[in-house]
């Protein structure tokens, strides 16, 4: 069935360097990978998402690439800032399939 | 605009007992979904639902039901409530499979 791998679990930097998180998924038939992140204590929400007619996107300083041969997107975050500390979690769905599936996370801390 | 709604927000049980996780939308999504985090293992997909009148199991459907009563509900059902299902319940609807999730509250479910 579907798989979403999603590495390093554990990332921690300096405020100002990027952070960058990977995932590879199994299913060649998804087309929509979404990027949440959730806050302690709360529900996870949508921060970019990407779909397999683009191979990267933007939105100031979080952007993710998607490479469909290779069947594996990353997120990038520049300039990171203590708010940025987190849980992100990659997942990858197609129509067909209808399901959302999540990778196991990446807790991302910022130390300033 | 409450989004999704779950309730109970806590709950423990003892094990063997039995006790249903409600989750209402009211932004008129077709797709509902069931999922719970534990450490470590991110979101796992324990039922979806891509429409009014059909359910189908996910990565971790063992030991759970669902219904979805109507397209604003679907709930989640434990039978006989085990310390394994100890967890972190996200109910989370989207127009479709491809589009933006939105993710309730979340419900702290322990079994002793």
């Amino acid at each position: 069935g579907e798989n979403v791998e999603q590495h390093p679990s554990t990332l921690s930097v300096q405020e100002g360097d990027s952070a960058v998180i990977k995932c590879t998924y199994s299913d060649s038939a998804s087309n929509y990978f979404p990027w949440y992140k959730q806050e302690l204590g709360k529900r996870p929400q949508l921060i970019i998402d990407i779909r397999s007619n683009v191979g990267e996107k933007k939105d100031q300083r979080i952007a993710v690439t998607l490479n469909k041969t290779a069947k594996h997107f990353s997120l990038h975050i520049t300039e990171t800032q203590p708010e940025d500390s987190a849980v992100y979690f990659c997942a990858a769905s197609s129509r067909s399939s209808y399901k959302l599936i999540f990778g196991s996370g990446t807790r991302l801390l910022v130390r300033p | 605009n409450a989004g999704v709604t779950q309730t109970p927000k806590f709950q423990v049980l003892k094990t063997g007992q039995s006790m249903t996780l409600q989750c209402a939308q009211d932004m008129n999504h077709n797709s509902m979904y069931w999922y719970r985090q534990d450490p470590g293992m991110g979101l796992r997909l324990i039922y979806y639902s891509a429409s009014e009148g059909t359910t189908d199991k996910g990565e971790v459907p063992n030991g759970y039901n669902v219904s979805r009563l109507n397209k604003r509900e679907f709930s989640l059902r434990l039978e006989s409530a085990a310390p394994s299902q100890t967890s972190v319940y996200f109910c989370a609807s989207s127009e479709q499979s491809t589009t933006e999730a939105f993710f309730g509250q979340g419900t702290r479910l322990t079994v002793v």
